[in-house]
């Protein structure tokens, strides 16, 4: 059974660095499209990341420059470097895979970042 | 950049009506790569139709998806009460992989 689980969300001062983890099990992450989507309160969805198979990383323009996606196959884990954190990087963050596409059909619980001083 | 734009923004309907979702795509989407997706208040989404077509493993055939290049439709056929929920398009022919603002399908 494919599962996702991320950590490592929590309450940051603007301008601060959090990093999410994202640990796989079903499946190998470095098998898969592994993506980063948020979803700031009350609104859609937003694709943030996503790290191919063969390591090619791909980023939204609101993110480019300040975080950076990444695995580690030997943990089996995707993780998310955010650094210059804005309020408006505040968000539930999803991991979510495919093993063919950038689509999602598979979602973790997501984690909530929240930006505030 | 695909900007996916779907109406209308609610649809008031009763259980056992037909809902139709539209998804616009302001240039056209490569091979059709075109899904979407349902989210119920404090879940995660769930991959309903890929391919603008396929449905994913699990989905019921009352949802079904339609459409080609820049227009595209999810239709609900017989509303149960579990379908009641927001609807998102995305795009995965290429990057930024973007997604529409949404649909939420309320109960009349």
């Amino acid at each position: 059974e494919v599962q996702l689980v991320e950590t490592g969300g929590g309450l940051i001062q603007p301008g601060g660095s959090l990093r999410l983890s994202c640990a796989a099990s079903g499946f190998t992450v470095s098998s898969n499209y592994m993506s980063w989507v948020r979803q700031a309160p009350g609104k859609g969805l937003e694709w943030v990341s996503v790290i191919y198979r063969g390591g090619s990383t791909y980023y939204a323009d609101s993110v480019k420059g300040r975080f950076t996606i990444s695995r580690d196959n030997s943990k089996n884990t995707l993780y998310l470097q955010m650094n210059s954190l804005r309020a408006e990087d505040t968000a539930v963050y999803y991991c979510a895979t495919d093993s063919g596409y950038v689509r999602f059909s598979y979602w973790g619980q997501g984690i909530l970042v929240t930006v505030s001083s | 950049e695909v900007v996916l734009t779907q109406s209308p923004g609610t649809l008031s309907l009763s259980p056992g009506e037909t809902a139709t979702l539209s998804c616009r795509a302001s240039q056209s989407v490569t091979d059709n790569y075109l899904a979407w997706y349902q989210q119920k208040p404090g879940q995660a989404p769930r991959l309903l139709i890929y391919g603008s077509s396929s449905r994913a493993t699990g989905i019921p055939d009352r949802f079904s998806g339609s459409g080609s290049a820049t227009d595209f439709t999810l239709t609900i056929s017989r509303l149960e009460p579990e379908d009641f929920a927001v609807f998102y398009c995305q795009q995965y022919g290429g990057s930024p992989f973007t997604f529409g603002g949404g649909t939420k399908v309320e109960i009349k």
